[in-house]
C-alpha cells in the first residue's frame, strides 16, 4: 500500500507553546488529507479535511483557530496546534488519499503531551 | 448522520481459532466498507476492504462480508496469530462533499497462545 509518513512520532511541548506535526505521502500525490485526533481506548475522531491549494474543512466543533491545517503541496500537510494546553493531549493521525481512490493510508500518528 | 456500530468492544480466543466482528451502519447511500487494524502507539492500517456491490471478500486469513440490506458487514480471521492481536476498526464511507469515513468504536482482539 502507499505510505504516509507522519513527524514527529512523539512532541512534549509546554503549556502555551505551539506545535506542528507533518504528514507527507512518500509515495503518491495526496489530493486529500485527514486529520483525526485519538484518545487511549477509542475510535478516531475526524477534526478536519484539508485538500490542496484550498482551506480546509472543520468538523462541528473543532476550532479552526486553535488547529492550523495547511496543505501547501500534493504531499505534505501539517497540523499546528497553537497556543497548547494539557486538554490537547491527544494521538493525532493523519491519512491521505490519492485522487478518486476511495482507500485511506494512516500515518503513524503523533502523541501530543502538554505540560 | 452516518453511525457506526462494533461488537464486541473486546475478544479473546485461543490462538488457531477463529474471530468475527460486526458492524452496522445507519447510512443506506455508504458505498466502501474498509477494515483498519491498529496496534498500541501506532497508525491504522488498511487490511481488507469490500465496495457496496460486492458481498465478500476474501484476502488470506482474512475476509470480510457486506450485507446490504441488512446493513451489517463483518470482518472473519482464521487461524488466528498473538500477531493477530490489536485494536481494529470497521469504518463506513459518507458522501458530503468529500468522501469521508465513520470509524467504529473498535474491538480489541486478545490472542492467546
Amino acid at each position: 500500500g502507499a505510505v504516509v509518513s507522519q513527524h514527529p512520532s512523539r512532541v512534549i511541548c509546554k503549556s502555551g507553546t505551539s506545535v506542528k506535526i507533518e504528514c507527507r505521502s512518500l509515495d503518491f500525490q495526496a489530493t486529500t488529507m485527514f486529520w483525526y485526533r485519538q484518545f487511549p481506548k477509542q475510535s478516531l475522531m475526524l477534526m478536519a479535511t484539508s485538500n490542496e491549494g484550498s482551506k480546509a474543512t472543520y468538523e462541528q466543533g473543532v476550532e479552526k483557530d486553535k488547529f492550523l491545517i495547511n496543505h501547501a503541496s500534493l504531499t505534505l500537510s501539517t497540523l499546528t496546534v497553537t497556543s497548547a494546553h494539557p486538554e490537547d493531549s491527544s494521538f493525532y493521525i493523519c491519512s491521505a488519499r490519492q485522487g478518486a481512490v476511495e482507500k485511506l493510508f494512516f500515518g503513524s500518528g503523533t502523541q501530543l503531551s502538554v505540560l | 448522520g452516518e453511525n457506526v456500530e462494533q461488537h464486541p468492544s473486546t475478544l479473546s480466543v485461543q490462538e488457531g481459532d477463529s474471530a468475527v466482528i460486526k458492524c452496522t451502519y445507519s447510512d443506506s447511500a455508504s458505498n466502501y466498507f474498509p477494515w483498519y487494524k491498529q496496534e498500541l502507539g501506532k497508525g491504522p492500517q488498511l487490511i481488507i476492504d469490500i465496495r457496496s456491490n460486492v458481498g465478500e471478500k476474501k484476502d488470506q486469513r482474512i475476509a470480510v462480508t457486506l450485507n446490504k440490506t441488512a446493513k451489517h458487514f463483518s470482518l472473519h480471521i482464521t487461524e488466528t496469530q498473538p500477531e493477530d492481536s490489536a485494536v481494529y476498526f470497521c469504518a463506513a464511507s459518507i458522501r458530503t462533499g468529500f468522501q469521508k469515513l465513520v470509524f467504529g468504536t473498535g474491538t480489541r482482539l486478545l490472542v492467546s497462545p
